[in-house]
């Protein structure tokens, strides 16, 4: 089980975000992290717990390994503001294996 | 550039049936596993089902077991969701999606989603 805190952030165009994932397992590194704008499929920021995907901006990153996992975005833009999920990959089939997402909102 | 373009979505009763297609372009379709996502209104992302680049070995959530059959056509480059004895929540959209290169298996290339609504 995944568990994605806090819920919501509430924060401003320039701050830095801090978002956290937490696995009941340990997952090594295989760990993922989405983002998810109104509308729009998820997009794939983040794979092994800390690589960027193709073409992601380097104000994003992430850190941990085993359960504790972080997201930063270090100078938040306006595009930013979104749903992020954590997803574990280290067991197959992923059953439960989203986090329930961190509401990123303009404060 | 890689693709993933659903199809087939739509209105169907309870207890109804449904099959979701995903057309796939912009890589080597059957070296890479695939899968099903859904997003319930409001909700977060649940996996549904996967399917390995051959076809031979599927997997399904247990939500959806016995109910979900998922297959591909690795000559026209097509994903396929067959959904059985819908139920009201089973209303959601539906992602295909592309399996990373080897395992362990992430989520790389989503496509934009299909709706399916079980209502009577």
């Amino acid at each position: 089980v995944m568990t994605q805190s806090p819920a919501t952030l509430s924060l401003s165009p320039g701050e830095r975000a801090t978002l956290s994932c937490r696995a009941s397992q340990s997952l090594s590194d295989n760990l993922a992290w989405y983002q998810q704008k109104p509308g729009q499929a998820p997009r794939l920021l983040i794979y092994g717990a800390s690589i960027r995907a193709t073409g992601i901006p380097l104000r994003f990153s992430g850190s941990g390994s085993g359960s504790e996992f972080t997201l930063s975005i270090s100078s938040l833009q306006s595009e930013d503001f979104a749903v992020y999920y954590c997803q574990q990959y280290n067991y197959w089939p992923p059953m439960n294996n989203f986090g329930q997402g961190t509401k990123l909102e303009i404060k | 550039e890689v693709q993933l373009l659903e199809s087939g979505g739509g209105l169907v009763q309870p207890g109804g049936s449904l099959r979701l297609s995903c057309a796939a372009s912009g890589f080597t379709f059957n070296d890479y596993a695939m899968s099903w996502v859904r997003q319930a209104p409001g909700k977060g992302l649940e996996w549904v089902s996967g399917i390995s680049g051959s076809g031979e070995t599927t997997y399904d959530a247990d939500s959806v077991k016995g109910r979900f059959t998922m297959s591909r056509d690795n000559v026209k480059n097509t994903l396929h969701l067959q959904m059985n004895s819908l139920r009201v929540e089973d209303t959601a959209v539906y992602y295909c999606a592309k399996l990373s290169g080897r395992p362990p298996w992430y989520f790389d290339i989503w496509g934009r989603g299909a709706l399916v609504t079980v209502s009577s």
